[in-house]
């Protein structure tokens, strides 16, 4: 069964800190795509980024990048100078090939607090 | 363009009661998702639509919740005989396909008293 771990359920940080949030996920299957949403106070979940399997190039968007590692399964997401805005629950996610892709399995969600 | 639109915001309802939760998709998307969030939790997957038919309910709690698409956009969350432990939020997500990235809804926020 397809699991995903965000060890980390808080983080704290003052603004224009870099922060790296966790993810370590569990498969048995060898196609998947893994994720990252952002949902800010007001709750919607908002989509940032998907990764398949087979591609481990890391990935800089702005002030975010991720980190994709299969050989230790997992997919961490950094924030570079992070500002107030950045203040969220942030989820990490998988869905498989294997249940075609329907189901994302969702993390706990580190929820990062950025303080002016 | 609109995103995934979901209504109503909020809903409070009592033990007992019937609630019916709408999901509007983005424009064009075949695939519609439920999801529930309880506090402190990621969301976790209830049930899923591939054009009009159910192609996944396993996510379903129980024989209480049912969701249909009649006309495969549009879709309808049922929860029959509320109970406090359904108090959740209910998020919507669609799909342009199978497979591709979903995107949600800003939830229904429910709560049974």
């Amino acid at each position: 069964a397809q699991k995903v771990t965000q060890a980390q359920t808080e983080i704290s940080v003052v603004e224009k800190e870099d922060v790296t949030l966790d993810c370590v996920y569990e498969t048995r299957d060898t196609t998947y795509y893994l994720f990252w949403y952002k949902q800010p106070p007001s709750g919607e979940l908002v989509f940032l980024i998907r990764r398949n399997s087979f591609d481990e190039q890391n990935e800089i968007s702005g002030r975010y990048s991720w980190n994709f590692q299969k050989s230790t399964s997992s997919f961490n997401f950094t924030i570079t100078a992070s500002q107030v805005v950045d203040s969220a629950v942030y989820f990490c996610a998988l869905s498989e090939k294997a249940g075609g892709y329907q189901k994302v399995t969702f993390g706990t969600g580190t929820k990062l607090q950025v303080i002016p | 363009g609109a995103g995934v639109s979901q209504t109503p915001s909020n809903k409070v309802t009592e033990k007992g009661k019937y609630v019916e939760l709408r999901c509007d998709p983005i424009s064009g998307h075949t695939a519609l998702y439920w999801y529930r969030q309880s506090l402190g939790q990621g969301p976790e997957f209830l049930i899923y639509f591939q054009g009009t038919g159910a192609a996944d309910d396993s996510g379903l709690p129980n024989d209480r919740f049912f969701a249909v698409r009649p006309e495969g956009s549009v879709s309808t969350l049922k929860i029959q005989r509320t109970e406090r432990g359904d108090s959740a939020v209910y998020l919507c997500a669609s799909s342009l396909a199978v497979g591709e990235t979903q995107y949600f809804g800003p939830g229904t926020r429910l709560l049974v008293l």
